[in-house]
């Protein structure tokens, strides 16, 4: 079955810093990506849509320049947190839509603690 | 018995027995839903869709209801198993626009 994969599954980093999660579609092509962040006991809130060679579509209420997506190939999408906050902690899950089946696939999520 | 707590709401069944969870969805143009299995520290997984123009559809110890008229969206386990306690999300979407919109959640916690 389609597999998508992130990277990494857990990160801890200071206030200030800049942290960068990987997507990756293992075994299928996706044109297009999506990026969700979700609060504890809370449900996922789509924060963008990543578009394969083109600027992703943010939701509203979602900074743009505070979260840069790149999805510079059919197979992997970057989210990038930009001068992170304690209040970016969050579960970001991604996932990977795949034409074939009309199916999205999702990634395992990735925790980020910042202190 | 089932609950609404601030955030989440938990619903707890007996092992062995069926359990139903529910869903009111928001947008009546959505024409496609999909129920979700989250466990603890993961991503969702998929359990079963339906597309609006059923009303009932059947998979392997799960049935999906969709009633239109007062966009409901039910979700039902049969002899549920420890294995089956996890956050249950549904999500709804148009056929063919892959964004979805996901729903608030339910903890089902199955007890021994």
């Amino acid at each position: 079955g389609a597999v998508v994969s992130q990277h990494p599954s857990w990160v801890i980093c200071k206030s200030g810093t800049s942290v960068k999660i990987e997507c990756r579609s293992l075994d299928f092509q996706a044109t297009t990506m999506f990026w969700y962040r979700q609060f504890p006991k809370q449900s996922l809130m789509l924060m963008a849509t990543s578009n394969e060679g083109s600027k992703a579509t943010y939701e509203q209420g979602v900074e743009k320049d505070k979260f840069l997506i790149n999805h510079a190939s059919l197979t992997l999408s970057t989210l990038t947190v930009t001068s992170a906050h304690p209040e970016d902690s969050s579960f970001y899950i991604c996932s990977a839509y795949q034409g074939l089946t009309d199916t999205q696939y999702f990634g395992p999520g990735t925790r980020l603690t910042v202190l | 018995g089932e609950s609404v707590g601030l955030h989440l709401p938990t619903l707890s069944v007996q092992e062995g027995d069926n359990s139903i969870i529910n869903c009111a969805y928001s947008n009546s143009a959505s024409d496609y839903f999909i129920w979700y299995k989250q466990e603890s520290g993961k991503g969702p997984q998929f359990i079963i869709d339906i597309r609006s123009n059923m009303d009932k559809r059947q998979g392997q110890r799960v049935t999906v209801l969709l009633n239109k008229t007062v966009k409901h969206l039910s979700l039902q386990i049969a002899a549920t198993q420890p294995g089956d306690s996890a956050v249950y999300f549904c999500a709804e979407a148009n056929f063919g626009n892959e964004k979805l919109t996901f729903g608030t959640g339910t903890r089902l916690t199955i007890i021994p």
